[in-house]
């Protein structure tokens, strides 16, 4: 869910490992997640989507899965690369007329 | 392709004086626009939506208003503003529809607003 009056957390990764950022949704009934990559003074890009009824989804070095039993959604990214030094946020949207709920962020720091 | 435009890019303003942030969409019709606020540092807080001209959604209340006076177009406002009013504002669209229809948001590049 929504906690935007919380500092970020901080994940730092060297350069060419894999990183793993992890969510933790709120709502059971969210029903489609989104990971967008935000960098500095920037506005926040898209990075992959997934809908509830898939549990794993790839896209150009970046997965992200799925685990609703336990209201998880993780992020991973391949070979990291200084240019994905970034905030990545997790958005979910539940059924309704409700709009996208973002959670706190993770900001990701590569060590080259 | 569809574009978002929002400017200033940064503003600095005292406490007390207005506000007027623009934000204009092309290449899509009909589109949700929203108002966000990050401080710092922090996440992204939702403040208002709107699904149609005329038609605003407040998530929280505050010190700012938001128009939407044309379909492409979203304007945010105050009258006064606070010195907690100061952080990164940033537009965004998504496709027409209810704002749940499972559309991926795309965001404009920010304001950053320094209330002085």
């Amino acid at each position: 869910g929504e906690s935007v009056g919380l500092h970020l957390p901080t994940l730092s990764v060297q350069e060419g490992d894999n990183s793993i950022i992890n969510c933790a949704y709120s709502n059971s009934a969210s029903d489609y997640f989104i990971w967008y990559k935000q960098e500095s003074g920037k506005g926040p890009q898209f990075i992959i989507d997934i809908r509830s009824n898939m549990d794993k989804r790839q896209g150009q070095r970046v997965t992200v899965l799925l685990n609703k039993t336990v209201k998880h959604l993780s992020l991973q990214i391949a070979a990291t690369q200084p240019g994905d030094s970034a905030v990545y946020f997790c958005a979910e949207t539940v059924p309704g007329n409700t709009p996208l709920v973002f959670g706190k962020g993770t900001r990701l720091s590569v060590i080259a | 392709s569809q574009t978002i435009h929002q400017w200033p890019a940064t503003l600095v303003q005292p406490v007390g004086s207005p506000l007027s942030l623009e934000c204009t969409v092309e290449g899509t019709s009909n589109p949700n626009l929203y108002w966000y606020r990050q401080a710092a540092g922090r996440g992204l807080q939702l403040l208002f939506y709107s699904v149609g001209i005329g038609q605003i959604s407040s998530e929280v209340p505050q010190n700012l208003s938001a128009s939407r006076p044309q379909d492409r177009q979203f304007i945010l406002s105050s009258k006064k503003l606070l010195l907690s009013d100061s952080g990164f504002y940033l537009c965004a669209w998504s496709r027409r529809g209810t704002v749940s229809t499972n559309e991926k948001l795309f965001f404009g590049s920010g304001t950053q607003l320094s209330v002085l």
